[in-house]
C-alpha cells in the first residue's frame, strides 16, 4: 500500500533557484494538500486542491504555486526560492472535505535553501 | 485567527508512568483530530471527536473532547517507549479541512 508518497526526500537549493516537488497518492481522493512545518509553528496550510484542475489558496500561500493536472497528482512548485522556505514539506490527502475526515499524509521533503 | 494552544510543549518520563497532554482554543471547534508523527514520517491520525463531552479509548490512549468544545485532552495510561513521538492536536473550525488549524505539538519523549 503505497498511500500518499512525495519525492524528493531531500533537496539543497540556492536562493534563487526553482523546484518542484511531486506528490502521488493512489487512493483516488479527491482532496489534496501542501503544508510545512517549521520549528514552533506546527503545520501550515499552504494551498490545496477540492479535485483535478481545481486550487485554492491556504493560510501562507505567498511564493508557491501548485497544480493538480491529474487527480493523483499534486505538485507544488517554488519559483524563486528564498532561506525563508526552508521547511519540511508534507503532502496530504483526503476522501472528502467533510467534517473530521482523515488526512492521509506522506513521509515528506525537506528542503534547505542557502 | 483561531489558534490552538497545546501544552506542554515538552514532556520526557519512564516507562510506565501516565500522562496528559492539551489542547486548548478561545474558539469553539466543529471537530478535532489527534495525530502522532514519529522522526522522518508524516503525521498519523490517532482520533476525531465531534462531540463536546465525548470521551474514545485506543489502547492505553484516552481522548476527551471538552463540554464546549474548546478544549481536549489525550491521556496515556503506563507510557511505553513505543509511544514517544509528537503528538499533534488539529482543530476544524468550518466544516472543510481547507480551515483545519494544527497545534505546535507535544514532543513526548518515553525511557525505558
Amino acid at each position: 500500500n503505497a498511500g500518499v508518497t512525495q519525492t524528493p526526500k531531500f533537496r539543497v537549493l540556492k536562493t534563487g533557484q526553482s523546484m518542484t516537488l511531486l506528490c502521488a497518492q493512489d487512493m483516488n481522493h479527491e482532496y489534496m494538500y501542501w503544508y510545512r512545518q517549521d520549528p514552533g509553528m506546527g503545520l501550515r496550510l499552504i494551498h490545496y486542491s477540492v479535485g483535478e484542475g481545481t486550487t485554492a489558496k491556504g493560510e501562507v500561500p505567498d511564493g508557491y504555486n501548485v497544480s493538480r493536472l491529474k487527480k493523483q497528482n499534486f505538485l507544488l512548485g517554488l519559483e524563486s526560492a528564498a532561506p525563508s522556505q526552508t521547511s519540511v514539506y508534507f503532502c496530504a490527502s483526503s476522501r472528502t472535505d467533510r467534517e473530521g475526515e482523515k488526512l492521509f499524509f506522506g513521509s515528506g521533503t525537506q528542503l534547505s535553501v542557502l | 485567527t483561531q489558534l490552538l494552544e497545546q501544552s506542554p510543549q515538552f514532556l520526557s518520563i519512564q516507562e510506565g508512568e501516565n500522562l496528559t497532554v492539551y489542547c486548548n482554543s478561545s474558539s469553539v471547534f466543529s471537530s478535532l483530530q489527534w495525530y502522532r508523527q514519529e522522526p522522518g514520517e508524516g503525521p498519523v491520525l490517532l482520533v476525531t471527536v465531534v462531540t463536546g463531552g465525548e470521551v474514545k479509548k485506543l489502547k492505553r490512549l484516552t481522548f476527551q473532547f471538552g463540554d464546549a468544545r474548546k478544549d481536549s485532552s489525550l491521556h496515556i495510561t503506563a507510557a511505553q517507549p513505543g509511544d514517544t513521538g509528537l503528538y499533534l492536536c488539529a482543530g476544524e473550525f468550518g466544516g472543510s479541512q481547507g480551515n483545519l488549524i494544527f497545534g505546535k505539538g507535544t514532543k513526548l519523549s518515553v525511557k525505558p
